[in-house]
This record gives C-alpha cells, structure tokens and sequence, in this order.
C-alpha cells in the first residue's frame, strides 16, 4: 500500500528564517510526486511535480527535491504570506495510476 | 471558465437526509477526480472519470456514495442518507489526461465543497 508520511505537522518560522519539509514516501513504482499549497477554505494549488531522484524544481522561494525515499520542500526567506498548510502526494505506476495518495500536510506558519 | 468550481461551497444537513454536490472542471479537461478530506486526514480518493469511460469508483466508501459525469463535463457527486461520519470537505479536480499514455498530468483543484451533517 502506498504510504505518504509529512514532518513536521506545524512549523512556525520568523519571517527569514529559511527550513525544510520533509515527505517520506513508499509507493510501487514512482510515476510522480506532487507538492501543493492550501490555504484555510481553498482547494489545493499544485506547486510542483518531480518525476525521478536527483530532480529539483524552484518557483520563487521555494525548492522541490527528490530521492528514492523521500521529498523536501526548502524554504528560503519566507514572508507571512507563504503561510499555509503544504500537501505532498505520490502518484503510482500501473493499475490506479491516475490516483494521488496524499500525507497529512505540514502546516507552516510564518511570523512577521 | 478559468479553473475547477464547485458547489455549493458549504452544504449543511441533517442525518438522513440526501445530498448533491456539483463540480464543473476546467474546459477541455478529460480527466476528473473526487476526493474527500476530513479533519487532521489527508485527501482521500473517492472516484475517477476519465472521458467515456467506466469510472473507478474503487474508492467510494460505501453504496450511499455515487457519481455521474454528463457530457463528458460537468459532474455530480451525490450521498444518500448522510451520517454524521460523512462530514468533510469534498473536493473535485481535473486534468488534461488520464492515465493512457506519459500521464504526469498534474491534477487542479476546485475550492471545495464543506459538508457539514447534523
């Protein structure tokens, strides 16, 4: 069974204070891991995908990176409006592929 | 329209009672999903349409839970005789492609829908 685990739950960060989330996987066969973004009420906002260890993908201050086992999503410098609660997801090869098995998200709160 | 909606974006009943909720994916998209979130969980797959295909409903936790896609479009995703156990936020998503072919399709979400059963 797939299994998508996130560390920490909450982190609170002063405005600057660079960190990273962790998101430890086990999936048969990788096809792709998925970083999203969601704020309190809203759906998910994709933020990245990574396909193969070794990859790493930056949108403004954050980071993407993958191994075998495991994702972290860097923070560099964040502001309070990087606040929000961050989701990642594993999407498997073969029968059910199309489904994405989520962790618990970390939920990230940022102090001016 | 631009992205995934939803609707209604908050919808409380009474145990019992029959409810429908309503996803309208972005344009052109031929893939759709449900999932459900509840409280401290994570996202939890429910069912799967991919164009005129026969949807996965592999995920749907029990035979109170249904959905249909119309046309290819928009979707309903309907829960009879709702239990307390069923509130949670259900959110819809769409893609460009299922899973036929290179599908790294990244999935969007709709802003969801808060079911809340008394």
């Amino acid at each position: 069974e797939d299994q998508v685990t996130q560390s920490p739950e909450a982190l609170r960060l002063q405005e600057g204070e660079s960190s990273s989330l962790n998101c430890s996987y086990t999936v048969s066969g990788l096809r792709g891991l998925f970083w999203y973004r969601q704020d309190p009420g809203k759906g998910p906002e994709f933020l990245f995908t990574l396909y193969s260890a070794g990859e790493e993908k930056e949108k403004e201050r954050l980071k993407a990176t993958l191994t075998k086992k495991e994702s972290f999503l860097h923070i560099t410098a964040p502001k309070p409006e990087d606040s929000a609660t961050y989701l990642c997801a594993v999407r498997r090869s073969g029968a059910g592929s199309y489904q994405l098995t989520f962790g618990k998200g970390t939920k990230l709160s940022v102090i001016p | 329209g631009a992205g995934v909606s939803q609707s209604p974006s908050n919808k409380v009943t009474e145990k019992g009672k029959d409810v429908e909720l309503r996803c309208d994916p972005i344009s052109g998209h031929t893939a759709l999903y449900w999932y459900r979130q509840s409280l401290g969980q994570g996202l939890e797959f429910l069912i799967y349409f991919q164009g005129n295909s026969a949807p996965d409903k592999s995920g749907l936790p029990s035979d109170r839970f249904s959905a249909e896609r119309t046309g290819g479009s928009v979707s309903t995703l309907t829960i009879q005789r709702t239990q307390q156990e069923d509130s949670a936020v259900y959110l819809c998503a769409s893609s460009s492609r299922g899973s036929g072919g290179p599908s790294y399709n990244e999935q969007f979400f709709g802003p969801g829908t808060r079911l809340t059963v008394l």
